[in-house]
């Protein structure tokens, strides 16, 4: 079956530090694949996404690129601020059809933490 | 403005009472979604619905109920019989894209406690 494996946290920064959160999928199918950023007390929000092979998805100086070959979707930011610090869950969307078209594979959550 | 809202923010309940929470949307989405999350942990999926009038139960629908009587609302009863029932729930929409994925889109969660 799907399924989505990211690196465990927590993962703790200093500012203006590179941060990569590692991503690997299993998929049957096409998959489209997610970054979300959830902060404390929050539902969670789109951060960024790509539909197909080497599409490069990015949002607020974040950026992830869609790895066909190694099924991989890292999440990758140049330079953290503070207010980077959030919980962050890659996802999938695999083509389907019936009843279980629409689920949508969640990685188990990655705690960032930034310090000053 | 389009989006997701759950009402209330925060729900207090006694044990052994039933509680019906929220969730309405209006960005015409077909697909909705209740998810549960514990402290420090992940998404797990109670229910989903792709249509009206129909839903499937998730990986621990066991003590919830929900019902999809109209397009723009899931709303999910927490039951007595759910033994931990105290966390935070999301509700969640989503759209069909053109690949034929789904992308998905949450409300700001409700953090229920039962005593």
């Amino acid at each position: 079956g799907n399924s989505v494996t990211q690196m465990e946290g927590p993962v703790t920064l200093s500012e203006e530090a590179f941060l990569t959160i590692n991503c690997t999928y299993t998929a049957t199918g096409y998959p489209s694949l997610f970054w979300y950023v959830q902060y404390p007390g929050e539902g969670l929000q789109l951060l960024l996404k790509a539909t197909k092979a080497d599409d490069k998805g990015s949002n607020k100086g974040f950026e992830a690129t869609y790895r066909k070959e190694t099924t991989s979707f890292h999440l990758e930011k140049g330079s953290v601020q503070v207010s980077d610090s959030a919980v962050y869950f890659c996802a999938l969307s695999d083509r389907g059809r019936g009843s279980s078209a629409s689920k949508i594979i969640f990685g188990s959550g990655t705690r960032l933490s930034i310090r000053p | 403005d389009g989006g997701i809202t759950q009402s209330p923010k925060y729900l207090f309940r006694k044990e052994g009472q039933n509680v019906t929470l929220s969730c309405e949307q209006n960005l015409n989405h077909d697909a909705m979604y209740w998810y549960r999350q514990d402290p420090g942990q992940g998404l797990r999926l109670i229910y989903y619905s792709q249509i009206v009038n129909d839903f499937q139960k998730g990986d621990i629908a066991e003590g919830y109920s929900v019902s999809r009587e109209k397009k723009e609302s899931f709303p999910l009863t927490v039951t007595s019989a759910q033994k931990n029932p105290t966390a935070f729930y999301l509700c969640a929409s989503s759209t069909k894209t053109g690949f034929g994925t789904y992308e998905q889109y949450f409300g700001p969660g409700t953090r229920l406690t039962v005593t």
